[in-house]
């Protein structure tokens, strides 16, 4: 199975602050990479998808960015509603992997 | 309204079999892969596998092959995930989720709002 690694694995951050988390993966698969955000008791959330593109209705504070082994997310000017667990996935191999998450809370 | 509910919290005994579903609307439920993700308390998120409704195929992540089983009834719009004998390492929160159409890609673009299964004596 392809390893999806998330650094890092949890993050504090201020309001305003601009976050950036990283996404490696052990093989290379272009830009088949999504990234989801997942509030506390709440079902997950699509937020990018083919790592730069932003799916409709997600703010766009949110971005995405990487080809290859390498993506980050970035949230330019962090929300408290981003509070939240983010995870990237790759939808190139079967099976399809999640990274571990990043736990993003606020300073 | 495109949604995927799921259904409600189970209780199970170890050996005992179980069968959750996740109803569809809004969407053209028989050409849309639907998928499973497991989430274990505390823990990330987990690739299960997906089913076409359309002509029932199926795709099994290996972690899970075997000891699940996908269907989808598209007369009723609903998909199923199955157990013959539950575990008590089958204890997590189960979500549905519809992939995005086309074919650069997938992604999860909707989710049902988790099913919890508790298994224990």
């Amino acid at each position: 199975d392809i390893q999806m690694t998330q650094s890092p694995s949890s993050l504090s951050a201020s309001i305003g602050d601009r976050v950036t988390i990283t996404c490696r993966a052990s093989q290379t698969f272009g830009d088949y990479l999504n990234w989801y955000q997942q509030k506390p008791g709440k079902a997950p959330k699509l937020l990018i998808y083919a790592a730069v593109s932003l799916e409709s209705g997600v703010p766009s504070r949110f971005s995405g960015s990487g080809s290859g082994t390498e993506f980050t997310l970035t949230i330019s000017s962090l929300q408290p509603e981003d509070i939240a667990t983010y995870y990237c996935q790759q939808s190139y191999y079967t099976p399809r992997t999640f990274g571990q998450g990043t736990k993003l809370e606020i300073k | 309204e495109v949604q995927l509910v799921q259904s409600g919290v189970e209780v199970k005994k170890p050996g005992e079999s179980l069968k959750i579903s996740c109803k569809a609307s809004g969407f053209s439920f028989s050409t849309s892969w639907i998928g499973w993700v497991r989430q274990m308390p505390g823990k990330g998120l987990e690739w299960m596998g997906n089913v076409y409704p359309l002509d029932s195929r199926t795709i099994y992540s290996p972690s899970f092959q075997g000891q699940v089983t996908f269907s989808a009834d598209k007369s009723i719009t609903t998909a199923y995930l199955q157990w013959s004998s539950v575990r008590a390492s089958d204890t997590a929160m189960y979500y549905c989720a519809k992939q995005t159409p086309g074919a650069h890609c997938d992604a999860f673009d909707i989710w049902g709002q988790g099913t919890m299964v508790t298994v224990s004596s």
